[in-house]
């Protein structure tokens, strides 16, 4: 079964800072998806970034950038400028290309940017 | 704009009640989920569903049941509600296939609160 383990419960950076949140996933999949997911204070979770496995490139969307490291298993988030609208709990999941497209959490970081 | 609801952003009830918690998608999705969050667990599914009448057990199918009778509509019940199902629920929605991504849309939530 996959896992997905973030271990940093909360994170605090001052606006304009560089901030980066881990995650590691375990899966017995050679294909496979990972996310990060972000949902500010009382609002809608939305897809940050994705990242195929298959593909070593690792993604950029504007400021959030991916580190994949395939081969360790780490699928760590970097946010540049950080701005206070970033504010919010970070969701790293995975999800297998086969089978039941159901994705697996870990357990989250909240990150706060201080002004 | 792509839209999941879900009918209540706040309920309170009764330990013994069944709860009926409705989420409905407008993007034509065929996979629809149903988590659960929690501080420190992160997102747990409940059920999936993969298509109109189909279900499927997530990691937590205990105490609860659901129903997809339209493509649009999935609803989460819990049978007799206890203390310990106080949460979080996400409903989330996705395009089947590989070809997609599977990126998931997520609702508001609704924050369940037993007594």
């Amino acid at each position: 079964a996959q896992t997905v383990t973030q271990s940093q419960p909360e994170m605090s950076v001052q606006e304009a800072e560089t901030v980066t949140l881990s995650c590691t996933y375990d899966t017995s999949e050679n294909n496979y998806y990972l996310f990060w997911y972000k949902q500010p204070p009382s609002r809608q979770m939305i897809l940050v970034i994705r990242q195929e496995a298959y593909k070593q490139q690792n993604a950029t969307e504007n400021r959030f950038s991916v580190n994949f490291q395939k081969a360790a298993k780490s699928f760590s988030l970097k946010i540049s400028d950080s701005q206070l609208g970033d504010t919010a709990m970070y969701f790293c999941a995975s999800r297998d290309i086969q089978g039941a497209q159901k994705l697996v959490f870990g357990q989250g970081t909240r990150l706060t940017i201080n002004p | 704009d792509v839209k999941v609801t879900q009918s209540s952003r706040y309920l309170v009830k009764r330990t013994g009640e069944k709860v009926f918690l409705e989420c409905v998608q407008d993007m034509d999705h065929e996979n629809m989920f149903w988590y659960r969050q929690d501080p420190g667990l992160g997102l747990r599914l409940i059920y999936f569903s993969y298509d109109v009448k189909m279900k499927e057990k997530g990691d937590i199918p205990e105490g609860y049941s659901v129903s997809r009778e339209k493509k649009e509509r999935f609803s989460l019940i819990l049978e007799s509600a206890s203390t310990n199902q106080t949460s979080m629920y996400l409903c989330a929605s996705s395009f089947r296939g590989t070809i997609q991504i599977g990126e998931q849309f997520f609702g508001p939530g609704t924050r369940l609160t037993v007594l």
